[in-house]
């Protein structure tokens, strides 16, 4: 079946400028995460959704991260105000629960400029 | 945070060679998981170890979850060029949100 599919697959924009990445799970996957990998490291915990539930956004590096998960499926990251740092891939997994394996999407690399 | 130490870094190896790679923390994981990524692509999962002393094997991946639950190593039998990629490893708990940890990384090079 299909698997996780995000967009855009890549993304330029100017510092100071907003971005949206979104990110279609597996369907029927109730768990949904987003990730940073910066160049050349492991994988850094951004947020997570589960279900219906209030999502655990303990990752987020800053106030100008925000994510949603409309209808408990699509996601969206939302990066406001973006700076040069903030340059990355921009993974999005899901699974069927927490405790299960997580499935990963192409991701979004992002360049700020 | 958690953390893993991965190693080796990297490893340049010619084709039809052995390799091995390993992955080691300071916490118990209930999860050892294995994944691969290939240049301009999300991590593809490999092997999953769920049972502390497990030893898997997924065609020419074989992989052990340590008896200790702090440790898992990865090997690779007849590498292929293929094989070439960013091998991860992942210790997964069974509680908390961010329950998935990674690893650093080994950078596979498979000279033909």
């Amino acid at each position: 079946g299909a698997g996780v599919s995000q967009s855009p697959s890549n993304k330029v924009t100017e510092k100071g400028k907003d971005v949206e990445l979104r990110c279609d799970p597996i369907s029927g996957h109730t768990a949904l995460y987003w990730y940073r990998q910066s160049l050349g490291q492991g994988l850094e915990f951004l947020i997570y959704f589960q279900g219906n539930s209030a999502p655990d956004k303990s990752g987020l590096p800053s106030d100008r991260f925000s994510a949603e998960r409309t209808g408990g499926s699509v996601s969206t990251l939302t990066i406001q105000r973006t700076q040069q740092e903030d340059s990355a891939v921009y993974l999005c997994a899901s699974s069927w629960g927490r405790q299960e394996t997580q499935y990963f999407g192409p991701g979004t690399r992002l360049l700020v400029l | 945070g958690q953390q893993l130490n991965q190693s080796p870094q990297s490893m340049f190896i010619q084709e039809g060679e052995d390799v091995s790679m390993n992955c080691t923390s300071s916490s118990i994981f209930n999860t050892w998981l294995w994944y691969k990524q290939d240049p301009g692509e999300g991590p593809v999962l490999l092997i999953a170890l769920y049972k502390a002393g497990e030893l898997t094997s997924n065609g020419r991946l074989t992989a052990q979850f340590g008896i200790t639950r702090k440790d898992s190593f990865l090997n690779i039998s007849a590498s292929i060029p293929s094989d070439v990629g960013i091998y991860f490893c992942a210790g997964q708990k069974l509680t908390g949100a961010n329950n998935l940890f990674f690893g650093t990384g080994t950078r596979l090079t498979v000279i033909p």
